[in-house]
């Protein structure tokens, strides 16, 4: 079966500081990978999608970037965080294929001080 | 491009009386629409999806919605509330070559005894 994991579960960093969220997602090959972020009192709003490795799709200006060196592993970084940064991250996957469902990591909380 | 919209940012029931969260799409593609719901502290569960066949769809714990792609519509929908209905509730839509999912940005349900 397939599962994803995401970590860290909560992480509180300082301002300017570097940020690393790390998903791997196990039982599967050449998944389509998403990093959703979820502010407070907001719907969750796409950052990053990749349909393969390599490749990476950004939705939105921002402080963050994504990468993906392997098939099955997915990385949401910062250089130098922002308040506005923080929140809940998710990381998801499909199978690729239209209309499957998505898969969420157990996702991020991320508190920038 | 692909977008979704959710009319009501909150909803207020009493238990027992309908639910409708409203749920308006834009789509180049014959798109799959989907119903999250997020419990608090809780992940996101699947409620239902419609990948271009019943224009009907069933889901779990009594919901249903009507995909109208005259009205570009896709509102979930219950017939009595129940206490345990209360999170929040978001739409999705995905099409096209990369499956990209779009979430609205919630309806938060109340369900009042």
């Amino acid at each position: 079966s397939q599962t994803i994991h995401q970590w860290p579960a909560t992480l509180v960093q300082p301002v300017g500081s570097p940020l690393s969220l790390e998903c791997t997602v196990e039982g599967t090959s050449n998944p389509n990978l998403y990093w959703y972020r979820q502010a407070a009192g907001r719907g969750l709003q796409l950052l990053f999608y990749s349909v393969g490795i390599g490749q990476i799709s950004s939705e939105v200006p921002q402080n963050l970037s994504a990468s993906r060196p392997q098939d099955r592993q997915f990385i949401l970084s910062s250089k130098k965080l922002l308040l506005s940064d923080s929140g809940f991250y998710l990381c998801a996957w499909t199978p690729g294929a239209s209309g499957n469902t998505i898969y969420f990591g157990e996702g991020s909380w991320l508190t920038v001080v | 491009a692909q977008s979704v919209t959710q009319l009501d940012s909150h909803v207020s029931v009493s238990e027992g009386t309908p639910v409708l969260l409203r749920c308006n799409y834009s789509s180049s593609y014959s798109p799959s629409l989907f119903w999250y719901v997020q419990h608090p502290n809780k992940g996101l569960q699947l409620l239902l999806k419609y990948t271009s066949a019943a224009t009907l769809v069933k889901g779990i714990n009594g919901f249903e919605a009507e995909f109208k792609k005259s009205e570009t519509s896709f509102h979930l929908t219950k017939p009595s509330a129940h206490m345990s209905d209360a999170a929040e509730y978001f739409c999705v839509v995905s099409g096209g070559a990369t499956n990209k999912l779009i979430f609205g940005t919630g309806t938060l349900l109340a369900v009042q005894p």
